[in-house]
C-alpha cells in the first residue's frame, strides 16, 4: 500500500514569517492529495487540496505544490497569524476513496 | 453543511467489554471512515464501506469490526477492549471518488 511521510513533525514560527511542511508518498499512481487542519480538541478540516495534474495550488495564505516526480508535496503557509496555529496533515488518494495520512505537524505560531 | 455525528465524545471502559462506537452523517455519502488517532501515529485507517453492508479492511483492523446496516450510520465494534484500544477515534464521510473527507468530531476511548 502507500506509504506517506511527513516533515517536520513540529515546527514554530514567530508570526508574520512563513512555515513549509513537506510530505512524500511511494505509490506513483496516488493522484490526489488533500490537506487537512486540526485545531485543538476540533476535528479534521480540509484546508486545500491538489491533484496531479496540477503542480501548484493557491488559497489566499496557503499553497500546495507537488512534485509527481520526486513524490513530494509541500503545504506553505505564508503571513502566519496565531490562529494558523494547529496539527496539519498530508494524505494522499489513488481512488478518491481510500487515504494515507502523514503522521501530522503540530505548527505554533509564536505572537 | 455536511454533519457527522459520533455517538459519545468521551467513554472509560473495562479491559474485556464490548464497545460499540456509532458515527451517523446526515449528507448521504457512499463512503464511510473509522481512523485511530495517536499522537505521532497520524491518523491510521482502520476499516472503510462504500455501501451499505459492505466493508473493507484497513491498515489496523485486528481487534475491531464493523457494521453498516443504514446508509448513514458506521459503527464501530471492540469484541474485548483492551488498554492498547485507548486512543481517539474519528469517523468520516465522503463522497465516492471524490475526495473531501468530513470528519466527526472524535470519541476518546479510555481502557482500564
Amino acid at each position: 500500500g502507500e506509504n506517506v511521510e511527513q516533515h517536520p513533525s513540529t515546527l514554530s514560527v514567530q508570526e508574520g514569517d512563513s512555515a513549509v511542511i513537506k510530505c512524500t508518498y511511494s505509490d506513483s499512481a496516488s493522484n490526489y492529495f488533500p490537506w487537512y487542519k486540526q485545531e485543538l480538541g476540533k476535528r479534521p478540516q480540509l484546508i486545500i487540496d491538489i491533484r496531479s495534474n496540477v503542480g501548484e495550488k493557491k488559497d489566499q495564505r496557503i499553497a500546495v505544490t507537488l512534485n509527481k516526480t520526486a513524490k513530494h508535496f509541500s503545504l506553505h503557509i505564508t503571513e502566519t497569524q496565531p490562529e494558523d496555529s494547529a496539527v496539519y496533515f498530508c494524505a494522499a488518494s489513488k481512488t478518491g476513496n481510500q487515504f494515507y495520512f502523514g503522521t501530522g505537524t503540530s505548527l505554533t505560531v509564536i505572537p | 453543511d455536511v454533519k457527522v455525528t459520533q455517538s459519545s465524545r468521551y467513554l472509560v471502559k473495562r479491559t474485556g467489554e464490548k464497545v460499540f462506537l456509532e458515527c451517523v452523517q446526515d449528507m448521504d455519502h457512499e463512503n464511510m471512515f473509522w481512523y485511530r488517532q495517536d499522537p505521532g501515529l497520524g491518523l491510521r485507517l482502520i476499516y472503510f464501506s462504500y455501501d451499505v453492508k459492505m466493508k473493507e479492511k484497513g491498515d489496523i483492523p485486528e481487534g475491531y469490526s464493523v457494521s453498516r446496516e443504514k446508509k448513514e450510520r458506521f459503527s464501530l465494534i471492540l469484541e474485548s477492549a483492551s488498554t492498547n484500544q485507548t486512543s481517539m477515534y474519528l469517523c468520516a464521510s465522503s463522497l465516492p471518488s471524490r475526495g473531501t473527507q468530513y470528519f466527526g468530531p472524535g470519541t476518546r476511548l479510555l481502557v482500564l
